[in-house]
Order: structure tokens, then sequence, then C-alpha cells
């Protein structure tokens, strides 16, 4: 079976400052991860994904996320976080091996609170 | 914006009743997949239709349906409403081709059971 875990549920960080989200995942193959970003009453927006290759994977908004398999995290990372960054971010995972078509496993979701 | 459709935006049922949800996938896309998002937690899987087949189920009841059309809309059904039904139904359409899909989501639709 595979999982997600996000094990900040709420994210405080200055405008101007780095922000990181943490994401780590279980799975029995390889993994395919993802990452999404909700506003309020919005669906899921993509910001990036790992499918293989570099470790680094850089996305939409100047968004990037860390790939790795050792510690079987996925961080995203911006180096300098503006107040309409606030939201709530989801890592999902795919395990290349499963049965169940290409569905993803959401983490419970971290909220992102940039301060001016 | 992602070219996902979903409607209707709201709606509200009564516990036993029946729903039917809508979404139109992104132009040239060959897959959807529906989630149920519960107020605070992430998205669920409940299903994907490939080609008009069910192609995967997430952990729900068969009192959850689906159809897919050769448009590529797709439609989602519940009987038997219950109170914990109630959440942001979610459809996300991708293609599938040699490689790992990406999934969009549509803006969802909120449902709330009495």
């Amino acid at each position: 079976a595979q999982s997600v875990a996000q094990p900040e549920d709420q994210v405080n960080v200055a405008e101007g400052n780095p922000l990181t989200v943490k994401c780590t995942y279980s799975v029995s193959g390889n993994p395919y991860l993802f990452w999404y970003v909700q506003y309020p009453n919005r669906g899921l927006q993509f910001l990036l994904k790992y499918i293989t290759g570099d470790n680094l994977v850089k996305g939409s908004y100047g968004f990037e996320a860390e790939f790795n398999k050792s510690q079987t995290s996925f961080h995203l990372k911006k180096p300098s976080a503006l107040v309409s960054d606030s939201a709530l971010y989801f890592c999902a995972v795919r395990d290349m091996k499963s049965a169940a078509g290409n569905k993803l496993t959401f983490g419970g979701g971290t909220r992102v609170l940039v301060k001016p | 914006e992602t070219g996902v459709t979903q409607s209707p935006t709201h709606l509200i049922k009564t516990r036993g009743q029946q729903v039917t949800l809508r979404c139109s996938s992104q132009s040239g896309h060959n897959t959807v997949s529906w989630y149920q998002q519960a107020l605070g937690q992430g998205p669920q899987f409940i299903f994907q239709y490939y080609r008009e087949e069910e192609n995967g189920r997430g952990n729900f009841p068969p009192r959850f349906s689906g159809l897919q059309f050769p448009n590529y809309s797709s439609e989602l059904n519940v009987n038997a409403l219950e109170l914990d039904d109630s959440a942001l139904y979610l459809c996300a359409s991708s293609v599938i081709l040699a490689g790992p899909d990406t999934q969009y989501f549509g803006p969802g639709t909120r449902l709330t059971v009495l």
C-alpha cells in the first residue's frame, strides 16, 4: 500500500524568507511524486512532479522540490516566499506498480501562511 | 485554468437521496479520475475511467458509480446518500500515453448532505 505523510499541519513564514513544506512517502515500487496547491474554494493546481532523473525538480511559480530516495522524502521549497503563496499544499504519490490505475494517494495537506 | 470543468458548483441533498455530479475533461485527455475531499483532509481516490471503462477503484462502496462518455465527459453518481458523503468532489483528467501522466483537477463540486 502507498502512503504519504505531511508532518506539519501549518507552516508560518515571513515574506521574503525561504519556505519548506515537508513530505515523506511509502510505496512498494518506485514512486511518482507530485505537489499540488489549493486555494480557498478552488480545485488543486499542479505545481511539479518527480518521475526519474535529477533529484531537484523545478516547477511553477518558483517552487522546487528535492527527491531523496534514502529518506523517502520529497520536500517542497521556495527560496523567497510571497504573501500570495499562502494556501494549502498537498503532496501525492503514485506507485508505479499500483494496479489501481493511476491512483494518487495524497497527504493530509499543509497550510502555508506567509506574513507580510 | 486547467480546462477541466465541473457542475454544479454547490449541491444540497438530504440523506437517502441520489446525486449526479458532472465533469468535462481537458481537451485531448482520455482518462478521468474522481476524488472525495472531506473537510480538512486530503483527497481520497474514488475511481478512474479510461476509454469508458473503470480502470481502478479506491475503498468506496458500490453506491458510488461512474460513467465516462465518448467525448470524455464524465459523471459520478452516488446513491443512498449518507451524512458522511458531505465533501468536495474533484474530478481530474489526464492523458495516458507511454509514460506517467499528470492529473489536472477541476474546481470541484461541494456536496452537502442534510
